[in-house]
């Protein structure tokens, strides 16, 4: 049973583009969403994360937007770079360590 | 600031055959964790610890022991390896408690059952 759906799978965009990757969640006694970036052959990253108390984060390039009645969460990814290219996961956790991540995103940014 | 080292990188085994993953921390975390990553899955929980000699089980633990005698160190065994161990292994840690939730994860162990 997955608790954290994300989608899409892979997503294509040119440079420039504002990618947007999508995840729902199951368990509302999540209280810390974070999302990952994993480049091939590395560990995941943790990018930002956000607390459902709010509804937007920002930290440079990257906004995570979250909907607590509607239990969803997205990561924007504005003015995207090829250096931007690959797999991002969403993830949930209601205790340190136990995160309960989503099937990723394979992001690929065209010059 | 060698941060979470996972040994092997690569490892090949046989079905039956067992080993050790080693994972250990120079961060002093209290909090460390095993995923596995296999393709379309993202990562899923197999064992944590919360501090040395504390640990619980994940989502997919069946197959895995894992022991915590000190702070820096969090090996993952697997008994008698099956093709379905095929997988790629994180091992993670954080601190523990209200001090962040960053959790940092090595560079990953890549497992073979033949």
């Amino acid at each position: 049973q997955q608790q954290v759906k994300q989608s899409p799978q892979s997503l294509i965009v040119q440079k420039g583009g504002i990618p947007i990757i999508n995840c729902a969640y199951e368990n509302t006694a999540f209280d810390y969403f974070p999302w990952y970036q994993q480049f091939p052959g590395k560990g995941p990253a943790l990018l930002i994360a956000i607390r459902p108390d709010v509804s937007e984060k920002k930290e440079g390039r990257f906004t995570i937007s979250f909907n607590k009645s509607a239990k969803q969460f997205s990561l924007h990814i504005m003015d995207s770079q090829p250096g931007d290219s690959a797999t991002y996961f969403c993830a949930a956790s209601i205790l340190k360590p136990r995160l309960t991540f989503g099937e990723g995103t394979q992001l690929t940014v065209n010059p | 600031n060698a941060g979470v080292t996972q040994t092997p990188k690569f490892q090949v085994l046989k079905t039956g055959q067992s080993m050790t993953l080693q994972c250990a921390q120079d961060m002093n975390h209290e909090y460390m964790s095993w995923y596995r990553q296999d393709p379309g899955m993202g990562l899923r929980l197999i064992h944590y610890s919360v501090g040395a000699g504390i640990t619980d089980q994940g989502e997919v633990p069946n197959g895995y022991n894992v022991s915590r005698s000190t702070t820096e160190d969090f090996p993952l065994r697997l008994l008698s390896a099956a093709p379905s161990q095929t997988s790629v292994y994180f091992c993670a840690s954080s601190w523990g408690g209200a001090r962040g939730n960053t959790i940092y994860f090595g560079e990953g162990s890549w497992l073979t059952v033949v």
